[in-house]
């Protein structure tokens, strides 16, 4: 367990707000990743961040969606305006010298 | 880029039997393998990982096999236990770029006690 909080971890909102999922992780690690996880989908990388920069964010599906960095112990993924097929459950994760390191998870819930 | 793919989606085995899940990449010079374990409602957790000069890896009950001639690794769980009963993830994790992984689809797997 790397250490990983992610904020909060159930989220339920209606269509159109905006949705504001935080990540802070330990620190010491470099690279930060953004994931959605749905059935029909798995598992897939949303964006990750090396040193607070975005390095690829071409799994960012919408530009509803966007993520940031302000510091090494921070990040944002935030959804404006949200729609119920946005409805997943997201995770932050960091990397260690080789794998990655999963936090909680955010469930959330667009109606 | 790479693609990996998964097999089976689902596996039933009874207690105390074996069970296998075999992965396939696409890219040659992927050089790192991790397993995670998923049980319901909680987050991805590494079980096992191989790197690509290693043929194989034990780590008590679980082995991961690698094969990179035919680019293909394999999940190995002996002797099943209930608490085995949960969803795993192959990855895959290419030389070039070194930081993002790509995973499988994952097998749930569900030992009958």
């Amino acid at each position: 367990d790397a250490g990983v909080i992610q904020s909060p971890r159930h989220e339920v909102t209606e269509m159109g707000q905006e949705v504001t999922l935080r990540c802070k992780p330990i620190s010491g690690h470099d690279y930060l990743f953004w994931y959605r996880q749905t059935m029909m989908r798995g598992l897939e990388l949303l964006i990750y961040f090396n040193n607070n920069v975005p390095i690829d964010d071409s799994g960012m599906p919408e530009d509803r969606f966007s993520a940031k960095m302000p510091n090494a112990s921070f990040s944002t993924l935030k959804i404006q305006p949200s729609e119920p097929r946005d409805s997943a459950v997201y995770f932050c994760a960091v990397k260690g010298v080789d794998t990655q390191y999963f936090g909680p998870g955010t469930r959330l819930t667009v109606l | 880029g790479e693609n990996v793919e998964q097999h089976p989606s689902t596996l039933s085995v009874q207690e105390g039997d074996s069970a296998v899940i075999k992965c396939t990449y696409s890219d040659s010079a992927s050089n790192y393998f991790p397993w995670y374990k998923q049980e319901l409602g909680k987050r991805p957790q590494l079980i096992i990982d191989i790197r690509s000069n290693v043929g194989e890896k034990k780590d008590q009950r679980i082995a991961v096999t690698l094969n990179k001639t035919a680019k293909h690794f394999s999940l190995h769980i002996t002797e099943t236990q209930p608490e085995d009963s949960a969803v795993y993830f192959c990855a895959a994790r290419p030389g070039t770029t070194g930081n993002q992984f790509y995973f499988g689809t994952g097998t749930s797997l569900t030992v009958i006690p």
